[in-house]
């Protein structure tokens, strides 16, 4: 089963407007959360993490949202542009072995 | 030049044979992981290697094995290719960050299992 469930699956927004991915966890002994960007052709690359002793993280347009009660984490696009159109991936580890990531998010940013 | 680096970066099998995707890195890192990627299901874990006499299995494992040559080389290998191994396969290393481990994916390898 995942452990990491990631919705919606796809999503279309119109430039400027603001995307938001959902991911939702199990097991309390997760303790990092970060989300990776996967442009066509590449690799996943670390856009954002967070550490659940916070409850909101930001970086340039980009946004998690944490909710450790409802063991809940979201990202937030500010802004959207057409370049943020890409897959994007929640993730979460122990920091014992390896990160387990969610089942993905295809964004499109339409001009 | 890439950090990570897999070869090949296609390849087409046909059942039953025996096939090793290549991984080769220059960052410098202990830690390397398999992952594949299929549509609607994400990244999951083959294996991992937290240092050369470190092997783990991960989620994934039945099918498939691994070896860690030297630090920068991990190598994972289809014993008798099925079709629904079919899938895109990344190579990652990773390193300590701030807040957690900070992987790097190659650029990964699409097989095709006919």
């Amino acid at each position: 089963q995942q452990q990491v469930k990631q919705s919606p699956q796809s999503l279309i927004v119109q430039k400027g407007g603001i995307p938001i991915i959902n991911c939702a966890y199990e097991n309390t002994a997760f303790d990092y959360f970060p989300w990776y960007q996967q442009f066509p052709g590449k690799g996943p690359a670390l856009l954002i993490a967070i550490r659940p002793d916070v409850s909101e993280k930001k970086e340039g347009r980009f946004t998690i949202s944490f909710n450790k009660s409802a063991k809940q984490f979201s990202l937030h696009i500010m802004d959207s542009q057409p370049g943020d159109s890409a897959t994007y991936f929640c993730a979460a580890d122990t920091g014992r072995r390896a990160l387990t990531f969610g089942s993905g998010t295809r964004l499109q940013v339409q001009p | 030049d890439a950090d990570v680096t897999q070869t090949p970066r296609n390849r087409i099998t046909k059942t039953g044979k025996r096939i090793m995707l290549e991984c080769s890195q220059t960052k410098g890192h202990d830690r390397m992981y398999w992952y594949r990627q299929d549509p609607g299901l994400g990244l999951r874990l083959i294996y991992y290697s937290f240092d050369v006499k470190d092997i783990n299995k991960g989620e994934i494992s039945d099918g498939y094995s691994v070896s860690r040559q030297a630090q920068a080389k991990f190598s994972l290998s289809l014993e008798s290719a099925i079709p629904n191994q079919t899938a895109l396969y990344f190579c990652a290393t990773s390193e300590p960050g701030s807040s957690g481990e900070k992987l790097f994916f190659g650029s990964g390898t699409q097989l095709s299992v006919l």
